[in-house]
């Protein structure tokens, strides 16, 4: 069975950072680049950050650019997230998705349950 | 304000069809493929449509989608209140070289 699980969420202050996971198991992980997604409280979705199945090639919104970075380990077949900086309106449920493709964000098939990052004093 | 424009809500009543629409309000949107997610109260979102029309296996053939130039449409039929969910287009953006959703359509079942 294909499988996403994230971890790592919790509530941290204002200018903090936190490291979010997610392991997948019951596919290829290096075959497919993987996605975060996030959802403030009540609010809709917002594309986060990509990667392509190799790591080589990874992609922002404009709205954590500079502040996180995505990356991932083929070999322990996990994704992570390196929130830095954090502001209130990072407040969200982040989930990590697969795509249907290798090199680019594309369409994303699978989702995890999510975690809750929340950004407080 | 999401660069992919969808209604807020739509509703119908059971049985009947729906339509919800993506707008994607340039020229590049015309190229790229689309996506459709369904996302239930209190879970994760879930992939129906994807480049364009094609569904993934498991999803029922009621959901359909449909592109014309710069527009989206994503179509239910024979409505089911378990079809009650909040459902959203997507898209690789190339001028802004990220992924976009759109605001999102929450559908009643009236």
């Amino acid at each position: 069975e294909v499988q996403l699980l994230e971890s790592g969420g919790g509530l941290v202050q204002p200018g903090g950072s936190l490291r979010l996971s997610c392991a997948a198991s019951g596919f290829i992980f290096s075959s497919q680049a993987m996605t975060w997604v996030r959802q403030a409280p009540g609010k809709g979705l917002e594309w986060v950050s990509g990667i392509s199945g190799g790591g080589g090639s990874t992609y922002y919104a404009d709205s954590v650019k500079g502040r996180f970075t995505i990356s991932r380990d083929n070999s322990r077949n996990t994704l992570s997230l390196q929130m830095n900086s954090l502001r209130a309106e990072d407040t969200a449920i982040y989930y990590c998705a697969k795509d249907l493709l290798t090199s680019t964000v594309h369409a994303f098939d699978i989702w995890g349950q999510g975690t809750l990052v929340t950004v407080s004093s | 304000q999401s660069v992919l424009t969808q209604p807020p809500s739509v509703s119908a009543a059971p049985g009947q069809k729906v339509t919800i629409s993506c707008s994607g309000g340039s020229s590049n949107f015309a190229n790229e493929y689309v996506s459709w997610y369904q996302q239930l109260p209190g879970t994760a979102p879930k992939l129906l449509i994807y480049d364009n029309y094609k569904r993934p296996s498991g999803i029922p053939d009621r959901f359909s989608g449909s592109k014309s130039g710069t527009s989206a449409t994503l179509a239910i039929t024979g409505l089911q209140t378990g079809d009650e969910a909040d459902y959203y287009c997507g898209t690789w953006h190339y001028s802004l070289s990220a992924w976009v959703f759109g605001g999102g359509t929450k559908l009643t079942v009236l």
